[in-house]
């Protein structure tokens, strides 16, 4: 039974870029939601996609973006990278149905220049 | 806002000591209480939930207890080993109560334990 699964593992890119990150949730399951862990710091909640719609988001600026794909994969996008978009990326998913509590994939670690 | 507050590491112990690793919250409404833990090199597990006030969550011989009346979740473990060294991370989340909305996370605290 596959885990979370993200990709790339590691991703290099320039202030004012554009970056894409991608999620598998775990088998079964059918909500995403994405975290920014900056270094030494506890993650932080970005969003929440079900049924391919946004249903809750933190404190980001329309700047990061997200996706929901009817295998229930999904997307991270973050638009004019900024020095302090440097952090790991985690993608959790869970099951709607069963309130059950997230399951954390490897993560995303993205490093802007 | 929603907050999570837990205590500064890194907490460096013996192994077989007792381990106690306080975490204190601020939350509108009922939340769900969590424990994390990060291993070296992993992601992020559930070591432990409790959804209701009263409720002992455990897992792996840890043990947190939810006090509304002191709005608390320290995690405690009696006996630690080596391989508990990694960085546990309280967390809450206000909605249902399994745990599937957004989580709000503590900053983490980096546990040590020496043979």
């Amino acid at each position: 039974d596959a885990g979370v699964t993200q990709s790339p593992t590691h991703l290099i890119k320039t202030r004012g870029q554009q970056v894409t990150l991608r999620c598998s949730p775990k088998s079964g399951h059918d909500t995403v939601s994405w975290y920014q862990q900056a270094l030494g710091q506890g993650p932080q909640f970005i969003f929440q996609y079900y049924e391919e719609e946004e249903r809750q988001r933190g404190n980001f600026p329309d700047r990061f973006s997200g996706h929901q794909f009817p295998n229930y994969s999904s997307e991270l996008n973050v638009n004019a990278l900024l020095l302090g978009d440097s952090a790991l990326y985690l993608c959790a998913s869970s099951l709607e149905r069963l309130q059950e509590t997230q399951y954390f994939g490897p993560g995303t670690r993205l490093l802007v220049l | 806002g929603d907050s999570v507050t837990q205590m500064e590491g890194p907490v460096t112990l013996s192994e077989e000591a007792f381990l106690t690793i306080n975490c204190t919250y601020t939350a509108t409404g009922y939340p769900s209480l969590f424990w994390y833990v990060q291993y070296p090199g992993e992601g992020l597990q559930l070591l432990l939930k409790a959804t209701k006030a009263d409720d002992k969550g455990s897992n792996k011989g840890f043990e947190a207890t939810y006090r509304k009346e002191t709005t608390s979740f320290h995690l405690e473990k009696g006996s630690v080993q080596v391989s508990d060294s990694a960085v546990y991370f309280c967390a809450l989340s206000v909605g249902s109560g399994g745990g599937a909305d957004g989580l709000t996370f503590g900053k983490g605290t980096h546990l040590i334990i020496q043979p």
